[in-house]
């Protein structure tokens, strides 16, 4: 089982439109959750943290839930420029390193 | 305000030959990170460096070596290049290890 877990899409979703992604992860030693959004043939950057009670930024919230061990994005009022993969991110305690999810690609269609 | 470059940016390999990728950072980082990335796979990290001197193996770590004899940089060696080692390669750097990674812009490598 792979320790971090995205559907990889592709979301074709319509401008405007609200859509949100899921991501499971394996270790229950998990502390640290980020969203990191790739746009094609660039560079991963970081999008949002994600905490316990959950955060927004902007169009943009981020919910984790330790219990059934996923996180999750929700983005509102999508515009064209959302269009980039989304990737799932953990660090475990301990750990010097964050591992990757494979992405969820977010296409907004105009 | 430079952050992480990485040369080359593409460079085309035959099977056999060596080279070495550059990663340089310049916001005083303790922890580098080696990944590549290919369809379907995500992100896989190769090798890291929690501090100048110090090199830690990562996930996919073999058919690769890594230096980190300035702080500032950390190589990737690739000793004898095969097609399976064609893909993208981004470097990252980090203050704490677990929180705002900062990539490089990547290098595309092509093995024939």
């Amino acid at each position: 089982r792979k320790e971090v877990e995205q559907d990889p899409g592709p979301f074709n979703v319509p401008e405007g439109a609200t859509v949100a992604f899921n991501c499971t992860y394996s270790n229950s030693a998990s502390q640290s959750f980020f969203w990191y959004r790739q746009d094609c043939r660039k560079e991963p950057k970081l999008l949002m943290s994600v905490y316990s009670s959950g955060n927004e930024d902007g169009r943009f919230t981020a919910q984790l839930n330790r219990a059934s061990q996923y996180i999750s994005l929700l983005i509102r009022d999508s515009k064209l420029s959302d269009s980039a993969t989304y990737l799932c991110v953990v660090n475990n305690r301990g750990n010097e390193k964050l591992t990757f999810g494979t992405g969820t690609r977010l296409t907004i269609i105009p | 305000n430079a952050g992480v470059t990485q040369t080359p940016k593409f460079r085309v390999l035959k099977t056999g030959q060596s080279m070495t990728l550059l990663c340089a950072q310049d916001m005083n980082h303790e922890y580098m990170y080696w990944y590549r990335q290919d369809p379907g796979m995500g992100l896989r990290l190769i090798h890291y460096s929690v501090g100048e001197g110090t090199t830690a193996k990562g996930e996919v770590p073999d058919g690769y070596n890594v230096s980190r004899l300035k702080k500032q940089n950390f190589l990737l060696g690739l000793e004898s290049a095969a097609p399976s080692q064609t893909s993208v390669y981004f470097c990252a750097s980090s203050s704490t290890g677990y929180y705002g990674y900062t990539f490089g812009s990547g290098t595309r490598l092509t093995v024939v």
